[in-house]
Parts: C-alpha cells; sequence; structure tokens
C-alpha cells in the first residue's frame, strides 16, 4: 500500500526562525512529488514540483528536496512569517494519481 | 491563464439525495481528478478522466460516478448520499505526463 507520512503534524514557532518539515514514503518509484499549502477550508496551492529526475527546487524563500532512494523529501521555509501559517501537505504522484499525507499544521507567531 | 474554477462553493444536501460538482480545467490540461478531503485528513484520490474516459480509481464505490466533456471539464456525481460524504471536494487538473496538479478551491458538502 502506498503510504505517505508528514511528521510533525503540527509545529508552532516564533516569527523569523527556518524550519523543516518532513515526509516519507513507501513508493520508491514514484513520477514526481509536489508540495501544497491549505488554508483553513480552501483548495490546495501547489509550492513546489520535484520531478523524479531532481533531487531540488527553490521558490523564494522555499526550498524542497527529494531523496527517492531513502523515500524521503523535507520543505525548508526560511525566515518563516505570520502569513505563513497553513497546512502543508506532500504528496506524490504514483500511476494516475497523486498520494497525500496527512499534512503538517503550521502556526507561526508574531 | 485561467486556473481551475469548481462550482458550487458549498453545498448542503440529505441523506438519500444525490449532488453534481463541476469543475472547470486550467486551459491547456487534459486531464482531470477528483479528490475527498475529510476535515483533518489529506485528499484521498476517488478517480481520474483523461479523454473522456476514467483511468484510474480510488477505493469509492460505484455510487461515485463522473463525466469529462469535449471541453475537458467534469463533473463528480454521488448518488444515496451518506453523512459520511460530507467533505470538501477538491477538482485538480493536469497535463499528461510529470507536469504536476493544479487544484481548484474545492466544494464543501454537507450531507445532513
Amino acid at each position: 500500500k502506498q503510504e505517505v507520512t508528514q511528521i510533525p503534524a503540527a509545529l508552532s514557532v516564533p516569527e523569523g526562525e527556518n524550519l523543516v518539515l518532513n515526509c516519507s514514503f513507501t513508493d520508491s518509484a514514484i513520477y514526481n512529488l509536489q508540495w501544497f499549502r491549505q488554508d483553513p477550508g480552501k483548495g490546495l496551492t501547489s509550492l513546489l514540483l520535484i520531478q523524479s529526475s531532481q533531487r531540488e527546487q527553490t521558490s523564494g524563500r522555499l526550498n524542497a528536496s527529494l531523496d527517492k532512494s531513502s523515500g524521503r523529501s523535507t520543505l525548508y521555509i526560511a525566515a518563516s512569517q505570520p502569513g505563513d501559517s497553513a497546512t502543508y501537505l506532500c504528496a506524490f504522484q504514483g500511476a494516475q494519481k497523486l498520494v497525500f499525507g496527512q499534512g503538517t499544521r503550521l502556526t507561526i507567531n508574531p | 491563464e485561467t486556473g481551475v474554477t469548481q462550482s458550487p462553493t458549498h453545498l448542503i444536501k440529505t441523506r438519500g439525495q444525490q449532488v453534481t460538482l463541476r469543475c472547470s480545467s486550467q486551459s491547456g490540461h487534459n486531464t482531470v481528478s477528483w479528490y475527498q478531503q475529510a476535515l483533518g485528513q489529506g485528499p484521498q484520490f476517488i478517480f481520474q478522466y483523461y479523454r473522456e474516459e476514467e483511468n484510474g480509481r480510488g477505493n469509492f464505490p460505484p455510487r461515485f460516478s463522473g463525466l469529462q466533456f469535449p471541453n475537458y471539464s467534469s463533473e463528480l456525481n454521488v448518488n444515496a448520499l451518506e453523512l459520511d460524504d460530507s467533505a470538501l471536494y477538491l477538482c485538480a487538473s493536469s497535463l499528461s505526463g510529470n507536469y504536476g496538479y493544479t487544484f481548484g478551491s474545492g466544494t464543501r458538502l454537507t450531507v445532513v
């Protein structure tokens, strides 16, 4: 069974800190891995897409890495801001579908 | 380019009724998929359509069905609604291949 685990389930940090969110998956035969942000009651906003041949992607203060051999991905957020507060979901693309973790609920305190 | 749009945004139905949710794909995308997200959980894959044919299905009963139209828009139909069907339903479109998915804002369905 394909599974995705995200650790921690929740995280609360003061503004300005650098932080790392972790994602592990059981299927090494992934096509790509995608990180999303979800605000309460809203849809998913794509943050970063790492294709299977890549090892990392960067966008602004965000950096995501992918290690297929160990089945792990990390999302690094630099200089966190209160506006970064949201739930962060990772998902790997298997055949015809995305498999999601349960997310990390992030709170950045001013 | 326009993103993925879903309608309606909120819906309340009675147990046993039927519901249709709609989705317009992002321009240029030829694949659409649907996900169910219960409160506090990650989205679960329902099914995917490519060229108007279902080409992948998750662990959902047959009362969940769908359509994809020639313009790549899509519908999700749920018959005989149950209380556990209450969730956020998300539509995603993509271009076949390894290009990632774009999600809509979702439809919040409440079954009472």
